[in-house]
């Protein structure tokens, strides 16, 4: 199993500009979620699903899109880049049953910066 | 709203010191508690959880204990090793059919030979 996977690694972007970033798990999980991590912030939850085609938002959801075609993708949208969205981005997965439902694994991250 | 508190760091350790790293928690109900651990350059895997009060979370040397009475989580290891560098953190989930996690701030350790 590969896990959780993220791309790109690394990216850049204007103000303004639109992108999406990947996650995919081959685990069969139910629930994903997008967290970014910011200095002396701790991972901050943007919006989650559990399910294909179930979305909610999370504590930070502003600025940011998601939807779930499928069990095994969760891109994250950025509409319109703005400097605040500058920061690191985890895509993280769990069972949705029984005591593991609440063990997330998470991917390697994006590093994004919006100059 | 849940929150984890957990101590501020940096903390900078010699090899085979104790390791403590406070964690203090406010949460409604019974909430499942988590040590994440994130090596540089990483995402976060989880080092060890404990689902209800009493039970103790080990894995790797590390350990902590739910102490619903004080509402913590402490990290614990006996004889850390340069590896052990890293940030971890502190997370909860309030359960109750929720999947969401609540995290600390993160503390970062140096273990220096």
């Amino acid at each position: 199993n590969a896990g959780v996977t993220q791309t790109p690694k690394f990216q850049v972007l204007k103000t303004g500009q639109s992108m999406t970033l990947q996650c995919a798990q081959d685990m069969n999980h139910e629930y994903m979620s997008w967290y970014r991590q910011d200095p002396g912030m701790g991972l901050r939850l943007i919006h989650y699903s559990v399910g294909a085609g179930i979305t909610d938002q999370g504590e930070v959801p502003n600025g940011y899109n998601v939807s779930r075609s499928t069990t095994e993708d969760f891109p994250l949208r950025l509409l319109s880049a703005a400097p605040s969205q500058t920061s690191v981005y985890f895509c993280a997965s769990s069972y949705s049953g029984g005591v593991s439902r609440d063990t997330q694994y998470f991917g390697p991250g994006t590093r994004l910066t919006v100059l | 709203g849940d929150s984890v508190t957990q101590m501020e760091g940096p903390v900078t350790l010699s090899e085979e010191a104790f390791l403590t790293i406070n964690c203090t928690y406010t949460a409604t109900g019974y909430p499942s508690l988590f040590w994440y651990v994130q090596y540089p350059g990483e995402g976060l895997q989880l080092l060890l959880k404990a689902t209800k009060a009493d039970d103790k979370g080990s894995n790797k040397g590390f350990e902590a204990t739910y102490r619903k009475e004080t509402t913590s989580f402490h990290l614990e290891k006996g004889s850390v090793q340069v590896s052990d560098s890293a940030v971890y953190f502190c997370a909860l989930s309030s359960g109750a059919g929720s999947y969401q996690l609540t995290f600390g701030k993160g503390t970062k350790l140096s273990v220096i030979p």
